[in-house]
């Protein structure tokens, strides 16, 4: 079973919908994380969490809000979403004291017509 | 603040050759430095990093990167490829200690591999 699980895997909607996209891991990590993936740009960091009541805004946080709903889970909300929020999102976590390194979730593909 | 550059957006490449990535970081205090990889349809995997010690650090695949402190640079390598290794490639820098969570990604190789 992969270890860091992001639903939907895909998801199409309409500018002005609201949309969750669902992490779940079970590696125990503490960290969790939300990047956005787009063609030249590598990814960039949203909004990152080190437990449940540690959130804190990433690079590109606007229009963006996240939930901490337990350990192992992290939700990104797109309010209201527009077009250019089309990308693909993944979720990772990290472990305190292993160098940082991070596990990615197989990411979700987000199209806002 | 720290940067990553990748030199080469595609990299095309015919099965057994050897192939190089190139990376270059900017920051004004010492760094991680990571590869990943992102295989079609996959999230990322991690595929080495430096920390400290040997500049040069190898991982089970074959791949290997020098860390090359002043140009800057840590450059990936393989001296003959696979079509399994057509993939994503993408250097990230973290600066060290509390902060190293502050992974700074570059905007990624494509490595194609042709039979």
């Amino acid at each position: 079973d992969a270890d860091v699980t992001q639903t939907p895997r895909n998801r199409i909607t309409k500018t002005g919908k609201r949309i969750m996209l669902e992490c779940s891991q079970t590696k125990g990590h503490d960290r969790m994380y939300w990047y956005r993936q787009d063609p030249g740009l590598g990814l960039r960091l949203i909004y990152y969490s080190f437990d449940v009541k540690d959130i804190n805004k990433g690079e590109i946080s606007d229009g963006y809000s996240v939930s901490r709903q337990a350990q192992a889970k992290f939700s990104l909300s797109l309010e209201s979403a527009i077009p250019n929020q089309t990308a693909l999102y993944f979720c990772a976590t990290s472990d305190v004291g292993r160098d940082n390194e991070q596990f990615f979730g197989p990411g979700t593909r987000l199209t806002v017509l | 603040a720290q940067s990553v550059t990748q030199l080469d957006s595609q990299v095309p490449v015919f099965e057994e050759a050897p192939v190089e990535l190139r990376c270059n970081y900017s920051s004004s205090v010492s760094v991680y430095l990571f590869w990943y990889v992102q295989y079609p349809n996959q999230g990322l995997q991690l595929l080495l990093k430096y920390l400290s010690g040997s500049t040069l650090v190898e991982s089970i695949n074959g791949f290997e990167a020098e860390f090359n402190k002043s140009q800057t640079s840590f450059h990936l390598r393989k001296p003959s490829v696979h079509i399994s290794d057509t993939a994503e490639y993408f250097c990230a820098v973290s600066p060290p200690g509390v902060d190293d969570y502050k992974l700074s990604f570059g905007a990624g190789t494509t490595v194609t591999v042709r039979a």
